[in-house]
């Protein structure tokens, strides 16, 4: 497909599990981002990769949040020993240029809607 | 004070109305200025894009920004019950690559 593409589309986890959220950008973008979405609310910003290179985490909520890009394309957020307050719409988008530029354009994917127990 | 700052609604307008969207941001650094769609349990869908001060027209979409005042503000002409959705006032400042999100303005077209 010629979209951002996210798996699971819905996670139903046990409070305390481990869960992985998967990531596909638009073929060739550079920049990846994640954001995370409460009920009512806007997105909020996670993490930002550029290709393989991790230069914004300060989104990340806590050390039980954790990100990669190991090949500068598919992207995995991990969420470990997950709470309550975890329970949110995990959004992924990418973007064709890098940081720094204005009119970069960022395309969102549908998102993972995470419910712990 | 969130960084951007959006009336939650609900708007109400009637159908074939001008709808009215506002949007102010705290950051004197950002230079883009989105307004996306976001459909009920749907992921958020880019509508507009300005850079500059001044009017930006899209069909029947216009976005209008002024930086001295730190303020953008979308515009739908003759509104059609299919744009009722959330739209998310989003701020980027060229240094960061994030972008920052308004919580929404809840719209509604009436029939």
């Amino acid at each position: 497909g010629a979209g951002v593409s996210q798996s699971p589309r819905y996670k139903v986890a046990k409070r305390g599990q481990d869960v992985a959220l998967r990531c596909d950008p638009i073929s060739g973008h550079v920049s990846l981002f994640w954001y995370q979405q409460a009920l009512g609310q806007g997105p909020e910003f996670l993490t930002y990769f550029q290709n393989e290179a991790q230069l914004d985490k300060s989104g990340l909520p806590s050390d039980r949040f954790f990100a990669e890009r190991p090949e500068g394309s598919v992207s995995t957020l991990k969420i470990q020993r997950t709470q309550q307050e975890d329970s949110a719409v995990y959004l992924c988008a990418s973007s064709f240029r890098g940081m720094g530029l204005v009119t970069d354009t960022q395309y969102f994917g549908p998102g993972t809607r995470l419910t712990v127990l | 004070q969130k960084e951007v700052e959006q009336n939650s609604g609900p708007l109400s307008v009637p159908e074939g109305a001008i709808a009215s969207l506002n949007c102010t941001y705290s950051d004197r650094g950002s230079q883009s200025f989105f307004w996306y769609r976001q459909y009920s349990g749907k992921s958020p869908e880019l509508i507009m894009s300005i850079y500059s001060n001044g009017d930006k027209e899209d069909g029947r979409f216009t976005a209008q920004l002024n930086k001295a005042s730190q303020y953008v503000s979308l515009l739908i002409r003759d509104s059609q019950p299919s744009d009722s959705a959330t739209y998310l006032c989003a701020v980027k400042n060229t240094n960061a690559g994030k972008s920052t999100f308004g919580d929404g303005t809840t719209l509604t077209v009436k029939p």
